[in-house]
């Protein structure tokens, strides 16, 4: 059975904190693996990675994949109340699907 | 560029109604899918549409339908609601069925009574 397991499931930082999100999975269909942000609605997209080792990064927003030890990580460094939100992960599928399946995500609070 | 756009954006019904959902994918955009969200199980794959056919099915019973038109425009259907199919109805579109990131909308909330 595909599993997409997030961790830690709720985190609880200061401003100018480092965090670090962890997302592992196992599916039998891989293609990417994606991080979305949710706010109060919409998840946001942030950053979509395909090949193992090569970091994207977006402001302070940084992630890389794993492909031998299935597993992805989401940096934010220099936190601000503004990221606070459910940040959550997916994998999307080979070619000739879109489904993408979902971690339960992980709630990020940020404190001044 | 607009992005997607759902209607109704809040809804309520009441158990055995029937109910449907529209969104607009962004211009350009012909893969459009479906994801239900509650707070136990997340975020759960419905269906996805490209090019007005069902490419793919999530996990759901019959009760849950779909249809893409010429527009790439999407509707979803539920028949004989239940108190369980509350949840945050969420479309995502993307530019083909080739590429996984997809773009979401601001979802309908559906409450059954």
């Amino acid at each position: 059975e595909d599993k997409v397991v997030q961790s830690p499931l709720s985190l609880v930082v200061h401003e100018g904190d480092t965090v670090t999100l962890n997302c592992s999975y196992e599916v039998t269909n891989f293609r990417s693996l994606l991080w979305y942000k949710q706010e109060k609605k919409a998840p946001t997209f942030l950053f979509m990675l395909t090949s193992s080792g090569i970091e994207k990064k977006s402001g302070r927003l940084s992630s890389i994949l794993d492909k031998k030890e299935l597993f992805s990580i989401l940096n934010i460094t220099a936190t601000q109340t503004g990221d606070s939100a459910i940040y959550l992960c997916a994998v999307g599928p080979q070619t000739g699907a879109n489904n993408l399946f979902f971690g339960t995500g992980t709630r990020l609070t940020v404190i001044p | 560029k607009a992005g997607v756009t759902q209607t109704p954006r809040y809804l309520i019904k009441t158990r055995g109604q029937q109910v449907t959902l529209s969104c607009s994918p962004i211009s350009g955009h012909r893969s459009v899918s479906w994801y239900q969200q509650t707070p136990g199980q997340g975020l759960q794959f419905l269906f996805e549409y490209f090019s007005e056919t069902q490419r793919n099915k999530g996990n759901f019973p019959g009760r849950f339908s779909g249809r893409q038109f010429s527009n790439s425009r999407s509707e979803m259907n539920v028949s004989t609601l239940e108190l369980g199919d509350s949840a945050l109805y969420l479309c995502a579109s993307t530019r083909t069925s080739e590429r996984n990131e997809q773009f979401f909308g601001p979802g309908t909330r559906l409450t059954v009574l």
